[in-house]
C-alpha cells in the first residue's frame, strides 16, 4: 500500500470549513483514498472515501487531483465534536481489509 | 444493526500472565482485523481472519495469536505479558466484497494495562 504524509497537527474555528490534505504522490492506479478519524480513545471511524472523483456524503467532501497524488478532506462546518486524529489511507480494495495507519493530523476545532 | 463489540473494555493484568480478548463482528461480516494502538507506534495491523483462515499478520511476536469460529467471532490471546503490551486493542469487521467501499467498521477498543 501506497504511504500517505499528512501535517502533524492543525487547527480550525468552529463553524469555518476544515481543510486537511494528505500526500500520496506513489498511489497505484488501482488504489483508493480513504479517510478515517478517531476521537479519543474510541475506534477509528469512516468517513469517506473515492477513487479519482471528487465525492462528498454527509460528513465530508474529498478532492482528489487529476495526478491523484493528493487529496483533501473538507469537513465544511466544523464544530468541536470533530475534533480527532484524521487519518488518510491508501489501499486496494481486494481480498484482504488490512489497513496501514500512518501517524494522521491531530485537528482542534476552537470555539 | 449493531456494531462492532469488544469485551472487555478494561482489563489489568500482570507481566507473564496471559489474556484473551474476544470481538464480535457485525452481523454477516466474515472479516475481522486487529489492531494495537500505542502512544508511541500509533494504529499498527495485527492480523486478519477471514472464514476462520488467518490472511494477514503484522510484524507482531509469537506471543499474539488469534482464530476466529464458524460465527465469524474472534478472539486474540497474548501470552507472557510484557509491559509493552498495554495498549488499546481494537478490532475492524468489514464484508471483504471486494468491491467499494469495503469499509472497515471499529469496535469501540479494549483497554488492556499490564502492570
Amino acid at each position: 500500500d501506497a504511504k500517505t504524509t499528512q501535517p502533524t497537527s492543525m487547527d480550525c474555528a468552529e463553524g469555518r470549513a476544515a481543510n486537511l490534505p494528505c500526500n500520496h504522490s506513489t498511489i497505484s492506479g488501482n488504489e483508493y483514498v480513504y479517510w478515517y478519524r478517531q476521537i479519543h480513545s474510541q475506534g477509528p471511524q469512516y468517513i469517506i472515501h473515492g477513487l479519482k472523483n471528487n465525492e462528498t456524503n454527509e460528513m465530508a467532501s474529498l478532492i482528489i487531483t487529476e495526478d491523484r497524488k493528493s487529496s483533501t478532506l473538507i469537513l465544511p462546518h466544523a464544530t468541536l465534536r470533530d475534533t480527532a486524529v484524521y487519518y488518510c489511507i491508501v489501499r486496494v480494495i481486494g481480498n484482504t481489509g488490512k489497513l496501514i495507519f500512518g501517524q494522521g493530523t491531530t485537528l482542534q476545532v476552537k470555539p | 444493526k449493531a456494531g462492532v463489540t469488544q469485551t472487555p473494555r478494561y482489563l489489568i493484568k500482570t507481566r507473564g500472565q496471559q489474556v484473551t480478548l474476544s470481538c464480535s463482528p457485525i452481523s454477516g461480516h466474515r472479516s475481522v482485523s486487529w489492531y494495537q494502538q500505542t502512544p508511541g507506534q500509533g494504529l499498527q495491523f495485527l492480523f486478519e481472519y477471514f472464514s476462520e483462515t488467518q490472511r494477514n499478520k503484522g510484524n507482531f511476536p509469537g506471543r499474539f495469536s488469534g482464530r476466529q469460529f464458524s460465527n465469524s467471532r474472534s478472539e486474540m490471546n497474548v501470552s507472557t505479558l510484557e509491559l509493552g503490551d498495554s495498549a488499546l486493542y481494537l478490532c475492524a469487521s468489514s464484508l471483504l466484497s471486494g468491491r467499494a467501499p469495503d469499509t472497515q467498521y471499529f469496535g469501540p477498543g479494549t483497554r488492556l494495562t499490564v502492570l
